[in-house]
């Protein structure tokens, strides 16, 4: 079967750096998305990787290495509007995407 | 501006009735997605469309019916037959993938959220 693993819950502080990994076994794989998701809100995108790296855009960094099934979100100066889920997605071989349940990241003063 | 809009945000319905989630766009997106989101769960796909008057089942569409006889409109009904219906819905839509730039990236609406009482 098709898999995504995230943490369920993380804590950190403010101003703080928090990675928040996702392992996958997927059928397939044509890109890994995340997103972030407020409480009652939906979804909005954080980042997209197809290739193995680093991908860099402001406070936030995602990471893919594809030979390990393997991705972590980086989140650098952590502010107090940082609390939010952060959800994984992998694309897999029909283009679909598989979704994990979701980290819930919560930031302390 | 360009959006996916959801209504009603907040829904409640007796046992044995069939509702009706509306999902409209205007950002010319020929896919558009339902999905339902339960507590500690990921997203599950429930109905998909890639183009209008086609679409397809998901991995939970049991008891859920769709339409897309627009481009823009994707109305999603959740029928007696849906036996735990209580969630929180999200419509979602994304251009087609053509060429390297465009990732399939989803764009979401606010969510409705449905209560059985």
């Amino acid at each position: 079967g098709q898999n995504i693993d995230q943490p369920t819950e993380m804590t950190a502080t403010e101003g703080a750096i928090v990675q928040i990994n996702c392992t996958y076994q997927t059928s397939g794989f044509n890109g890994l998305f995340w997103y972030q998701q407020h409480a009652g809100e939906a979804p909005t995108f954080l980042s997209y990787n197809v290739l193995d790296g680093l991908e860099e855009k402001g406070r936030f960094s995602s990471f893919l290495s594809r030979s390990k099934g393997y991705s972590y979100l980086l989140l650098k100066e952590l502010q107090m509007k940082d609390s939010a889920s952060y959800l994984c997605a992998v694309k897999d071989s029909n283009y679909q995407l598989i979704w994990g349940a979701g980290t819930k990241l919560i930031i302390k003063p | 501006d360009g959006g996916i809009t959801q209504s009603p945000k907040y829904l409640f319905r007796k046992e044995g009735q069939n509702v009706t989630l509306s999902c409209e766009q205007n950002l010319n997106h020929d896919a558009m997605y339902w999905y339902r989101q339960d507590p500690g769960q990921g997203l599950r796909l429930i109905y998909y469309s890639q183009i209008v008057n086609d679409f397809q089942k998901g991995d939970i569409a049991e008891g859920y019916s769709v339409s897309r006889e627009k481009k823009e409109s994707f109305p999603l009904t959740v029928t007696s037959a849906q036996k735990n219906p209580t969630a929180f819905y999200l419509c979602a839509s994304s251009p087609t993938e053509t060429g390297t730039e465009n990732t399939g990236e989803l764009f979401f609406g606010e969510g409705s959220r449905l209560t059985v009482l």
